[in-house]
């Protein structure tokens, strides 16, 4: 597939297990973090999001949790499913800013 | 359907060439981008624009210019093609420029022989 040659972090999940993807950001002046979904041959896709002033959201099955302290960003996917398969970024908005800064990207791959 | 479209989907194209890459977004959204993705999946933005005008632009070489005819179109066009520049190139758009609510385009995924 897609993924063949790229050297991106991999967590293999069975189908039903809970997903943990984690991602660290650079910059301490972020105030908006997204995570997004890509899909081979797709472009990416909003999941969920938080701004600086929550340390957790929860979403239908997704829940992102934000630790300003040692700038960690993690997105928990409950009851994971073969659609989940798909590279997931996390991706910070710089205050007063309107780019996104992704981060490098994990592959999520769901075992049926 | 509401939507960010590019177009082509593809583009193969020789060094040297210059070539252009086509979007439109009908979500109403008065601020449109544009994000490389290279080889290794790594985003990165290139340029932004607020109703026509050009508020971001990231180091890119002068061979890359963006053009916004109107808020609901931003075109790229690329003159002297080189290899590096394959990618997959998606355009983005967001209402306000606060970056809150963006989507993407499905990519065009450029290759230069």
């Amino acid at each position: 597939g897609e993924s063949v040659g790229l050297h991106l972090p991999t967590l293999s999940v069975q189908e039903g297990d809970n997903s943990i993807i984690n991602c660290a950001y650079s910059n301490s002046a972020s105030d908006y973090f997204i995570w997004y979904k890509q899909e081979s041959g797709k472009g990416p896709q909003f999941i969920i999001d938080i701004r600086s002033n929550m340390d957790k959201r929860q979403g239908q099955r997704v829940t992102v949790l934000l630790n300003k302290t040692v700038k960690h960003l993690s997105l928990q996917i409950a009851a994971t499913q073969p659609g989940d398969s798909a590279v997931y970024f996390c991706a910070e908005t710089p205050h007063g800013g309107n780019k996104l800064v992704f981060g490098a990207g994990t592959i999520l791959r769901v075992k049926s | 359907d509401t939507a960010v479209s590019q177009t082509p989907k593809y583009l193969v194209t020789q060094m040297g060439n210059d070539k252009s890459i086509k979007c439109e977004q009908n979500l109403g959204h008065d601020t449109m981008y544009w994000y490389k993705q290279d080889s290794k999946k790594f985003l990165k933005i290139m340029f932004s624009y607020n109703n026509k005008e050009l508020i971001i632009n990231e180091t890119v070489p002068n061979r890359f210019s963006p053009k916004s005819p109107d808020k609901a179109h931003l075109n790229l066009h690329i003159n002297s093609l080189e290899l590096g520049d394959s990618a997959v190139y998606f355009c983005a758009s967001s209402q306000g420029t606060r970056g809150y609510g963006y989507t993407f385009g499905s990519g065009t995924r450029l290759t230069v022989v």
